[in-house]
């Protein structure tokens, strides 16, 4: 299996830009999560989907973010406009929900950089 | 909501011991998890606890005490490799589905 797999793996990109992470869970997990990492903040929890449907999107920072699932093998994250402060690490993550540990996987990450 | 704490940084010896502790404060709660990132790399998992108990798998063993609402995670016979952060997790119930709350994470750095 190829594991989560993400791209861009690295995405610089200006202020005011629109910016759209993708992430292709493993075959079979019918849960997806997207993290943020940031030094001050840790490993933030922004939204995740069971079978597609969002569950929780508390995490959410702000109405510039937004996140979609719109087939069980593909999910974007999006952030428009982007602003320096989200400069971070953003990991997606899958998993078998119903599973008796319903470990994560996560995938290699997007690092971006928001000038 | 969900809380936990876990110590900033750890340092030991190769070949030492070293455990990291784990507390939690939570509204739900279904287990304990611990996962492993290296610099530059992605979390992984290392073990899971749901009940209380200690649970081994080779060199690393995870211990969760519910009533205590604290956990560790034991490394043993330590190889430079496992520098790295561990994180430990609180599994929840999200309606649906579960999730994961992660700590702050404990940077572990193996000398020689």
């Amino acid at each position: 299996d190829a594991g989560v797999i993400q791209s861009p793996r690295h995405e610089v990109t200006e202020m005011g830009q629109e910016v759209t992470l993708r992430c292709k869970p493993i075959s079979g997990h019918n849960s997806l999560f997207w993290y943020r990492q940031t030094m001050m903040r840790g490993l933030e929890l922004l939204i995740y989907f069971n079978n597609n449907v969002p569950i929780d999107d508390s995490g959410m920072p702000e109405d510039r973010f937004s996140a979609k699932m719109p087939n069980a093998s593909f999910s974007t994250l999006k952030i428009q406009p982007s602003e320096p402060r989200d400069s971070a690490v953003y990991f997606c993550a899958s998993s078998l929900s119903g599973d008796d540990q319903e470990t994560q996987y996560f995938g290699p990450g997007t690092r971006l950089l928001v000038l | 909501g969900q809380s936990l704490e876990q110590p900033s940084e750890v340092t030991a010896v190769e070949g030492a011991i070293v455990q990291i502790n784990c507390t939690y404060q939570t509204s739900g709660f279904y287990g304990l998890s611990w996962y492993q990132q290296h610099d530059g790399g992605a979390p992984t998992f290392l073990s899971y606890n749901a009940l209380d108990g200690l649970e081994e798998t080779g060199r690393f063993s995870s211990f969760l005490s519910r009533s205590d609402s604290y956990g560790y995670l034991l490394l043993q016979e330590l190889q430079m490799k496992d520098s790295a952060s561990y994180f430990c997790a609180v599994r929840d119930w999200g309606g649906t589905a579960s999730k994961l709350t992660f700590g702050t994470g404990t940077r572990l750095q193996v000398t020689l």
